[in-house]
């Protein structure tokens, strides 16, 4: 059975600062992880996608990265903004099955201007 | 393009009552998911449909919840009776083939 577990379940940083959030996963058969954001009462905006044939993806000032022998991912937030501030998700697609996600529980990130 | 649109936003229902809950997806998406987040959590899903067929259904409470999608478009989901564990914000998603999903704004259920 697939767990995805994301540490640190908090975080609180200054602004500027470059900061990483962590996503593992039990079972490296996956199709894709996708980090995803939440801010409070709203639903969920994609981030980043990346296949599972792939090492990393980059938008902006993100930056996710995959390794699946390892079961990790690793998403890099460089000089972070208050505008920043959400919760974090990550989620991964299995192989073969029908585009179900099992997502971690999130990392609730706080930048302090 | 619109995105996905769910409706109400917010519900506050005491225990045993019912509710029903409305998403129209991404125009085109053949794929529908409902998740159910409780917080502190991530999501988990509830049901897939693709076009009007259940895909997985396996994580939906079925002696209480209950969902449908007519025509494969909107879809609806009803809790009933609820629980105080029911209180959770509910998800909807919509894919183009099973590929990168999209979500609503959610709604929020409390139960008391």
């Amino acid at each position: 059975k697939q767990e995805v577990t994301q540490i640190p379940a908090a975080l609180s940083v200054p602004e500027g600062e470059n900061l990483v959030l962590n996503c593992s996963f039990t079972d490296s058969a996956i199709y894709n992880l996708q980090w995803f954001r939440q801010d409070p009462g709203k639903g969920l905006t994609s981030l980043l996608l990346i296949q599972s044939s792939q090492r990393e993806q980059t938008s902006g000032r993100l930056n996710a990265s995959l390794d699946k022998s390892s079961g990790r991912s690793t998403l890099y937030i460089a000089a972070s903004q208050p505008g920043d501030s959400a919760t974090y998700l990550c989620a991964v697609r299995l192989s073969g099955n029908t585009g179900k996600l099992i997502f971690g529980q999130g990392t609730t990130l706080q930048v302090k201007p | 393009e619109a995105g996905v649109a769910q409706s109400p936003r917010y519900k506050i229902i005491e225990k045993r009552q019912s509710v029903a809950f409305w998403c129209n997806p991404i125009s085109g998406h053949a794929t529908l998911y409902w998740y159910q987040q409780i917080l502190g959590q991530g999501p988990k899903l509830l049901i897939q449909f693709q076009n009007n067929g259940v895909v997985d259904d396996s994580q939906l409470p079925k002696d209480r919840f209950s969902a449908e999608r007519l025509k494969g478009v909107d879809s609806t989901l009803k809790i009933q009776p609820a629980k105080l564990e029911d209180s959770a914000v509910y998800l909807c998603a919509s894919s183009l083939a099973g590929n990168e999903q999209y979500f609503g704004p959610g709604t929020r259920l409390t139960v008391t």
